[in-house]
């Protein structure tokens, strides 16, 4: 069975600050990785993912995650905080290429809410 | 492209009354999920379908059931409804047809059982 765990279920931290979203996972096939992220009163939208290729994933907005594999740990990070970062975010884990039970299905975290005071 | 698109996006219904939600898929896609996402239990899979065939579901009782159309687009029924079943329900979409994990995701039917 899957699991994910996000360190901190609020982050607040000062614009410019670096940004740094805790994220464990449990699988017990090779993981997929993702983080989206929700804007009020929006759905999730894909941020990044690991999906067995570089580590080191950069995605949109200016975030990146590091796979450790060592440490089971997926955790998301952004130099300098912006206004617009606020939002809650989401750590998700697949079963990948297993397929039969991974269809479709993610596994998510329970969420960080992420402000950012000027 | 348009986006996944989820109908309606806000109801209210009372107990014991019956919802519809629609989806329609990012143009291409084939496969369609669905999750209910509450301040309680967070994110959490319903079922899976890809070519109108259900390929995986979740830990949901049977008052929860989908079907998928010809042309992908997808709605999801909830029978005697109950107040827990307040919640956001969020569509996703999926390209691949074996599981890749990255998912688009509509902006949600909010449910409110009054």
């Amino acid at each position: 069975a899957q699991s994910v765990t996000q360190l901190g279920s609020h982050v607040s931290v000062s614009e410019g600050a670096l940004v740094l979203l805790r994220c464990n996972y449990s699988s017990s096939v090779p993981p997929y990785l993702f983080w989206y992220v929700q804007y009020p009163n929006q759905g999730l939208q894909l941020l990044l993912k690991y999906t067995s290729a570089a580590t080191l994933v950069k995605g949109i907005n200016g975030f990146e995650a590091e796979f450790k594999k060592s440490e089971t740990s997926f955790h998301l990070t952004k130099p300098s905080a912006h206004m617009s970062d606020a939002a809650e975010y989401f750590c998700a884990v697949s079963e990948g290429n297993a397929g039969g039970t991974s269809y479709g299905k993610l596994t998510f975290g329970q969420g960080t809410i992420l402000t950012v005071h000027p | 492209k348009a986006g996944v698109t989820q109908t309606p996006r806000y109801l209210i219904k009372t107990r014991g009354q019956q919802v519809t939600l629609s989806c329609s898929p990012i143009s291409g896609h084939r496969s369609v999920s669905w999750y209910q996402q509450t301040p309680g239990q967070g994110l959490q899979f319903l079922f899976e379908y890809f070519s109108e065939t259900q390929r995986n579901k979740g830990n949901f009782p049977g008052r929860f059931s989908g079907r998928q159309f010809s042309n992908s687009r997808s709605e999801m029924n909830v029978s005697t409804l109950e107040l827990g079943d307040s919640a956001l329900y969020l569509c996703a979409s999926s390209l691949a047809d074996r599981d890749s994990g990255e998912l688009f995701f509509g902006e949600g039917s909010r449910l409110t059982v009054l």
